[in-house]
């Protein structure tokens, strides 16, 4: 157990809709990051959050935002969804968002667009 | 920007045998780490072992070790005394001054009891 949770594990949904996914860091971590694993796209980093602000992104679409909380706790908001979302979500977290952190990976959300 | 090959898609080991999984990355970092992540069929991410780029001596973990050679941009990573439980993909990653961790494609590594 890595210390991240994510809700839910698994999201089904149809085209079109909006989705939040969930992710509480490690106790103490400051930093959360997101990514996508899909079958054609393999491991995309999205974006990341350090202690409320956004410090980096990556191949995140611009139906997709992220937001972190004063708790450090992450929710990445889907919109517009297309089949091509479906997807595993993975939230990871580490102390100070640096270059040299540990990042420590959730259990994943499973979206499934239909 | 950084890149990560991994140029083995698949790979199997008889149980207790010795396996390397292979990886060579490129980056203009001065200062990067490199990880090796392990993702079982559960689906969840797991770090398997760390090598920071500055220090020459190999990172060991139990039975995971890793070759890790700078001037060659490679970070091969060898797994000991292989147990079924050790069947999974395996992800060489770096990550560097950008913070967001770069992925191979994975290896898939099966174990033959």
């Amino acid at each position: 157990d890595s210390g991240v949770t994510q809700t839910p594990k698994h999201l089904i949904t149809a085209t079109g809709q909006r989705v939040t996914l969930r992710c509480s860091p490690r106790s103490g971590d400051l930093s959360v990051y997101w990514y996508q694993q899909s079958l054609d796209q393999g491991l995309q980093f999205l974006i990341q959050y350090y202690n409320g602000e956004e410090r980096a992104k990556g191949n995140i679409l611009e139906r997709f935002s992220a937001q972190q909380f004063p708790d450090l706790h992450s929710e990445l908001n889907l919109s517009s969804l297309e089949l091509g979302d479906s997807a595993l979500y993975f939230c990871a977290s580490s102390g100070a968002g640096g270059s040299t952190d540990t990042q420590y990976f959730g259990p994943g959300t499973r979206l499934t667009v239909l | 920007a950084q890149t990560v090959t991994q140029s083995q898609p698949e790979m199997s080991v008889q149980e207790a045998e010795t396996v390397t999984l292979s990886c060579t990355y490129d980056t203009s970092e001065s200062d990067y780490y490199l990880f090796w992540y392990k993702q079982p069929p559960s689906r969840q991410m797991i770090l398997v072992i760390r090598q920071e780029a500055y220090k020459q001596q190999n990172a060991t973990e139990n039975r995971f070790s890793v070759n890790f050679q700078k001037a060659a941009k490679s970070f091969s990573l060898k797994i000991s005394d292989s147990q079924l439980g050790d069947a999974a993909m395996y992800f060489c990653t770096s990550q560097g001054g950008s913070e967001k961790l770069v992925f191979g494609k994975g290896t898939k590594l099966t174990v033959n009891p």
